[in-house]
This record gives C-alpha cells, structure tokens and sequence, in this order.
C-alpha cells in the first residue's frame, strides 16, 4: 500500500465550477501535511499547508481529518489557470516529504 | 521564484556512466533535500543534507550519493547509470528540517534521460 494514495483523475471541470480532491496517507504519526501544485514539466510549488483543523486562502480551502486519515482540498470557482497536478504530501518524523501520485485537473471553458 | 537553482536543465547520459546535478540553495536556507520524479509519478525522496551533513536517506541505492558544501548548495552524484535513472530530479531548500512547519522550496529541476 502506499503511503499516500491519490486518484489520479483527470477530473475535467467546466470555468466557475467547484472541485474536491482527497488523499488519504497511512502514518497515523504524520504531523503536517501540504497540496503542491505542478504545471507540466514544471517543478512543483507550495499551494497550501494543512495543520490542525485545516485552513483557507482565497478560493482554495484545504481540510485534514485525522480519524480517517484523509486530507481534502476544494477549490471553488474554477479558473483555466488552476489546471495542473495536485500533489498531496506528507511530512513523515524524520521531516522527510512523502508525495502521493497527483492528481490531474483540467478546467475547461 | 523561488530562489532555487539547479544546473544543468537537461541532461543525456547512456548506461553505465556517471552524472553529477547541481543545486543552489536560497539565500538563507541550510538544508537540501533532493527528490526523484518519473514520469507519472511524485517525486520520491533520495536524501538530504543539512549543514554538510548527510541527514536521512529514503530508499535508493548507494550509486546515489551527495554532498553538501559550506555555502550549502548541493551536489548530487549517480554511478553506473541504469535506464530506469531516467526522471526529473529536483532539489529543495529549507531552513529547519527540525520542524514540522518547515516549507521545501523547488528547483526547476534537472531531466535525466539514460539511453
């Protein structure tokens, strides 16, 4: 099993829409967890850190739910711009980043 | 930008030699984390250096070794390249590996192809 498990989509969304993406992770133990974004060919870049109950920046609400081990991202009012790969990453106790596989959106006109 | 820089951009090797990848950390940032990415794939860790010392290591065999200077940019070394090499490799820099708020920040990456 993995140790951050994604599905990898592609989720195809229409501009304006809202999307949900969860991931879920094994290491009950993890700390901190983050959503990076990654453009094609691109590296990839801190969209958000989730810690405790979760937080919100703009149009961009990530949750984290320690029962269940589950970490969600939602991202309302979908722009063209926000299509790329969402990586959702754990941070282990060594401090090392633990990375699911992504998953891919595209946001239609 | 990030600040994280990482030479060269591309890079054609084919089976058995040896590539060095370089990585310039951010100003103020004395720790390096480098990263394997295959196609499809998330990056996966391959170790990380903090303060020139080597500070955990995830799991890739010994041909794959680093090093860190005094100004804390990094180097990456890969012996005996194999075809399965071929991937994105990427560095991050932090400042405190010892914390859970510690943010990585990424290079552009280095695009490994091994014919």
């Amino acid at each position: 099993r993995k140790e951050v498990e994604q599905d990898p989509g592609p989720f195809n969304v229409p501009e304006g829409a809202t999307v949900a993406f969860n991931c879920t992770y094994s290491n009950s133990a993890s700390q901190s967890f983050f959503w990076y974004r990654q453009d094609c060919r691109k590296e990839p870049k801190l969209l958000m850190s989730v810690y405790s109950s979760g937080n919100e920046d703009g149009r961009f609400t990530a949750q984290l739910n320690r029962a269940s081990q589950y970490i969600s991202l939602l991202i309302r009012d979908s722009k063209l711009s926000d299509s790329a790969t969402y990586l959702c990453v754990e941070m282990d106790s060594s401090y090392k980043l633990i990375f699911g596989s992504g998953t891919r959106l595209l946001v239609r006109p | 930008e990030t600040g994280v820089t990482q030479s060269p951009t591309h890079l054609i090797k084919t089976r058995g030699q040896q590539v060095t990848l370089r990585c310039s950390s951010q100003s103020g940032h004395n720790t390096v984390s480098w990263y394997q990415q295959a196609l499809g794939q998330g990056p996966q860790f391959i170790f990380q250096y903090y303060r020139e010392e080597e500070n955990g290591r995830g799991n890739f065999p010994p041909r794959f070794s680093g090093l860190q200077f005094p100004n804390y940019s990094s180097e990456l070394n890969v012996n005996a390249l194999e075809l399965d090499d071929s991937a994105l490799y990427l560095c991050a820099s932090s400042v405190n590996p010892g914390q859970g708020t510690d943010t990585q920040y990424f290079g552009p990456g280095t695009r490994l192809t091994v014919l």
